[in-house]
């Protein structure tokens, strides 16, 4: 079975600081792919970024970074020199090919002025 | 272009009765989801659609629901004799080929309370 978790359920960070959301998932399957999505207080899901299996490589997109490490298993999601606009609850998920989504429990961040 | 939207925004009905939900997905995307989310917890699957068949149904709860997708593009969940445990926000997702390579694009969602 499938299963993801985000074993943070709250974190509250001063602007400025560093964070980062832990993803951990289970799978047997070698071909999946890997999701961070941002909701918003608003409601509305906003993808972030997807990853494959076969792509170890860690990503940057402006404060965002990735860090892929198929040994543990894990898919954590960095934002530098975090801003207010940042509070959202940020879900991970994983798709395996063909299939549906598995979402993790998410991850509440508070960003504090 | 526009995005995947969805109708009612709000749907406040009373227990036992019959609702709709519609969802219009990006136009040219085959793939298209539906999810539950209650409050405070992740997005729950309920169903998946490849063009009009159902590829994967196994997130519906039970036999009170059900989904078409009639002409590959619009999608409703229809939810028979509502019961209050159905209150939550639904959730439309359309994706180009829902074959894991492209991303799927969410909705703003329907929030039901069932009274």
């Amino acid at each position: 079975a499938q299963k993801v978790t985000q074993a943070q359920t709250e974190i509250s960070v001063v602007e400025k600081e560093d964070v980062t959301l832990d993803c951990v998932y289970e799978t047997r399957d070698t071909t999946y792919y890997l999701f961070w999505y941002k909701q918003p207080p608003s409601g509305e899901l906003v993808f972030l970024i997807r990853r494959n299996s076969f792509d170890e490589q860690n990503e940057i997109s402006g404060r965002y970074s990735w860090n892929f490490q198929k040994s543990t298993s894990s898919f954590n999601f960095t934002i530098t020199a975090s801003q207010v606009v940042d509070s959202a609850v940020y879900f991970c998920a994983l798709h395996l090919y063909g299939q549906n989504f598995v979402f993790g429990p998410g991850t509440r961040l508070s960003v504090l002025p | 272009g526009a995005g995947v939207s969805q109708t009612p925004s709000n749907k406040v009905t009373e227990k036992g009765k019959y609702v709709e939900l519609r969802c219009d997905p990006i136009s040219g995307h085959t793939a298209l989801y539906w999810y539950r989310q209650s409050l405070g917890q992740g997005p729950e699957f309920l169903i998946y659609f490849q063009g009009t068949g159902a590829a994967d149904d196994s997130g519906l709860p039970n036999d009170r629901f059900f989904a078409v997708r009639p002409e590959g593009s619009v999608s409703t969940l229809k939810i028979q004799r509502t019961e209050r445990g159905d209150s939550a926000v639904y959730l439309c997702a359309s994706s180009l080929t829902g074959d894991g390579t492209d991303t799927q694009y969410f909705g703003p969602g329907t929030r039901l309370t069932v009274l």
